[in-house]
C-alpha cells in the first residue's frame, strides 16, 4: 500500500534554533516529493518539489533532502522564526497506475520566543 | 496576479443535502485539483482536471463529483451529505496536473463545510 509517514507528529522549539522534519514513503514507482507549509486556517504553500534525481533543494531557510534509495526525505529549518509555526506536509506522487498524490499527516511545528 | 479563489469560504448543511463548491484558478492555469482535509485523515486527493477532463480520481465514493469549465473554473459537488463529509475542501491550480510531476501547486484558502 502506498503510504507517506511523517515524524515527529508535533514539535516545539525555541526561536532561533534549527530543526529537522522527516518523511518516509513507500510509494513506488516514485515521481516526485513535495513539502508544503500550512498556516492555521490557510491553504498550503509550496516549499520545494524534488524529483528522483535531486538530492537537495533549498528555499531560503528551508532545505529539503531526498534519498530515493531509502525512500526518505527531510526538511531542515535553519534559525527558526515565530512565523515558522505551522503544519508541514510531505506529499509524494507516484507514476503510472500509482500516479495519485499521497499526503503525509503532517508535522505540527510550534516556535516559541 | 490574483490567487486561487474558492467560494463559499464557510457553509453549514444538514445530512442528506447536497453542496456545490467553486474554484477559480490563477489566470493561465489549466489544471485544477481538489482535496479534502480533516483532522483525522489529513489531506486527501479527490480529483484533478486538466482542460475540462478529469485525469485522476482519489478513493472517494461516487457522491463526490466535479467538473471543469472552458475558462478553467471548476466546481465540485457532494450529494447526500454525511456527517463525515465535514471538512476543509481545498482546491489548487497549476499549469500541469499535479500527478504529472511537474509544476507547483497553488492552493486556495478552502471552503469549510460543516454537516449537521
Amino acid at each position: 500500500k502506498n503510504q507517506v509517514e511523517q515524524s515527529p507528529q508535533s514539535l516545539i522549539i525555541l526561536e532561533g534554533k534549527n530543526c529537522t522534519l522527516q518523511c518516509n514513503y513507500t510509494v513506488s514507482p516514485f515521481s516526485n516529493l513535495r513539502w508544503y507549509k500550512q498556516d492555521t486556517g490557510r491553504g498550503p504553500v509550496s516549499l520545494t518539489i524534488m524529483t528522483f534525481s535531486e538530492n537537495t533543494k533549498s528555499n531560503g531557510r528551508y532545505t529539503a533532502t531526498l534519498d530515493a534509495d531509502t525512500k526518505q526525505s527531510s526538511l531542515h529549518i535553519t534559525a527558526s522564526q515565530l512565523s515558522d509555526s505551522a503544519s508541514y506536509i510531505c506529499v509524494v506522487s507516484g507514476e503510472g497506475a500509482t500516479n495519485k498524490l499521497i499526503f503525509g499527516t503532517g508535522t505540527l511545528l510550534a516556535v516559541q520566543p | 496576479k490574483a490567487g486561487v479563489t474558492q467560494t463559499p469560504r464557510y457553509l453549514i448543511k444538514t445530512r442528506g443535502q447536497q453542496v456545490t463548491l467553486s474554484c477559480s484558478p490563477i489566470s493561465g492555469h489549466r489544471s485544477v485539483s481538489w482535496y479534502q482535509q480533516t483532522p483525522g485523515q489529513g489531506l486527501q486527493f479527490l480529483f484533478e482536471y486538466f482542460s475540462e477532463t478529469q485525469r485522476n480520481k482519489g478513493n472517494f465514493p461516487g457522491r463526490f463529483s466535479g467538473r471543469q469549465f472552458s475558462n478553467s473554473r471548476s466546481e465540485m459537488n457532494v450529494s447526500t451529505l454525511e456527517l463525515g463529509d465535514s471538512a476543509l475542501y481545498l482546491c489548487a491550480s497549476s499549469f500541469s496536473p499535479p500527478t504529472s510531476g511537474r509544476g507547483e501547486l497553488f492552493f486556495g484558502e478552502g471552503s469549510r463545510l460543516t454537516v449537521l
